[in-house]
Parts: structure tokens; C-alpha cells; sequence
């Protein structure tokens, strides 16, 4: 199965700054999911990003907030832009892994102050 | 639009006891996926199991089941011999279609079970 690298695992960010959070995949995927988890809640898909073209975004989440890069097969990011304490949240990425449903990395904790 | 629906936000269940955990869903589309995690206090998502729209059996995986009764639109989780480890957040979540790379993950909103001694 892939295997997700995540980083970082967790940061203290000032509002109205910006983070970017990185996944490596250890295999060539096609689609890498990005979802929010708010505190006691469950994940929310923000987009899913295509190597080579343009994010698609779930409705409520927009590009100019949570711009995504995806440079190749096997790497993507994303950036929570322009930060306010609504942000603190669990950010995950994802791929489908046909053999085990879909592995996620280990997760990234933001807490905007 | 596909939804998931579970409504037991909290459960409890002694030790070496079965437990169940309730999920329903929703989708127009003939072809999906059922998937059920696990999100333990640290945060990762650990998948447990998995049952296809069109498999004629129900999956079990260890000591996870999943009862899956089509015509009623239910996945349930069935953990047998409940062990303290097994305390955590678990998700029930749903793909529409047949399996490719493309397809999006929707969760539902997560029980949180707790295995009591």
C-alpha cells in the first residue's frame, strides 16, 4: 500500500500568515484528496488535485484561501493562506489505494492564534 | 447527492463485548464503496474494512464485520471482543462509483466508542 508523508505534523501560526503543508507519496498516484477536520468533527474534502491541471474545490473552499500545487505524480501541497483562528484544524491529504481503499497521511495540526 | 449518515455520536461497550456501530447511507449511483476507519486520539485515519456495492458477501476483516444490508442502505460496524485499544473515533464513509483513483471519500460525522474495563 502507499505510503504518505506528511509534514508538517503540527505548527502554531500567527493570523493573517500562511501555511503550506506537504505530502510525499512513496508511488505515482493520480488524484491526492486534501481534507479539514475541525475540532470534533469529522473530515470535510476541501479538493482533489490532478498532476498537471487546476485543483477542483468542494464547495465553500476556494483557491485564492487554500491554493494547491500538485508538481507530479507523486507530491502535492497546500496552503492555508491568509490565516484566522476559524483555520485551527486537522489538515489530512489522501490518495486511493486500490488494494487497502484510500490511505491518508498522518495529518497536520494547525492552531491559528 | 451521497451522504452518510451516523447517528450515534457516543458509545460505550465493556471489555470482550461486541459492539455496533450504525451507519446509513445514500446515493443514486448504482456502483460504491463502503469504508470504515478508525481515528485513535493521535489523529491518523486507519482504515478497517471495506465492502463493494456488489459484493455479495459481507467483508470481515479480524475481528471487524461489516453488515451490510443493501436494501436498507446500512453498513454497520460490528467489533467483536472489544478490546481497550479499540477506544476511538470511528468513521463510516462512502465513494461513489466503481473504484477508480478519481473517486472523492464522504464521511460521515463519526462515533466515538469507549471501552470501558
Amino acid at each position: 500500500s502507499a505510503v504518505i508523508s506528511q509534514k508538517p505534523s503540527r505548527d502554531i501560526c500567527q493570523r493573517g500568515t500562511s501555511l503550506t503543508i506537504q505530502c510525499q507519496v512513496d508511488s505515482q498516484v493520480t488524484m491526492m484528496f486534501w481534507y479539514r477536520q475541525q475540532p470534533g468533527q469529522s473530515l470535510t474534502l476541501i479538493a482533489t488535485a490532478n498532476q498537471g491541471s487546476e485543483a477542483t474545490y468542494e464547495s465553500g473552499f476556494v483557491i485564492d484561501k487554500f491554493p494547491i500545487s500538485r508538481p507530479n505524480l507523486t507530491f502535492s501541497t497546500l496552503t492555508v493562506s491568509n490565516m484566522s483562528p476559524e483555520d485551527s484544524s486537522i489538515y489530512l491529504c489522501s490518495v486511493a489505494d486500490r488494494a487497502l481503499g484510500y490511505t491518508f497521511g498522518s495529518g497536520t495540526r494547525l492552531t491559528v492564534v | 447527492a451521497q451522504k452518510i449518515t451516523q447517528t450515534q455520536p457516543g458509545m460505550f461497550v465493556q471489555e470482550k463485548e461486541a459492539v455496533t456501530l450504525d451507519c446509513t447511507y445514500d446515493t443514486s449511483d448504482p456502483s460504491y464503496g463502503l469504508f470504515w476507519y478508525k481515528q485513535p486520539s493521535s489523529g491518523e485515519m486507519i482504515f478497517l474494512i471495506y465492502q463493494g456495492s456488489y459484493d455479495q458477501q459481507n467483508a470481515t476483516e479480524g475481528r471487524y464485520s461489516l453488515n451490510f444490508q443493501k436494501a436498507r442502505k446500512s453498513a454497520n460496524l460490528v467489533i467483536s471482543a472489544s478490546q481497550l485499544g479499540d477506544s476511538a473515533m470511528y468513521f463510516c464513509a462512502m465513494r461513489e462509483g466503481n473504484g477508480g483513483a478519481t473517486n472523492k471519500l464522504i464521511f460521515g460525522t463519526g462515533t466515538l466508542l469507549a471501552v470501558q474495563p
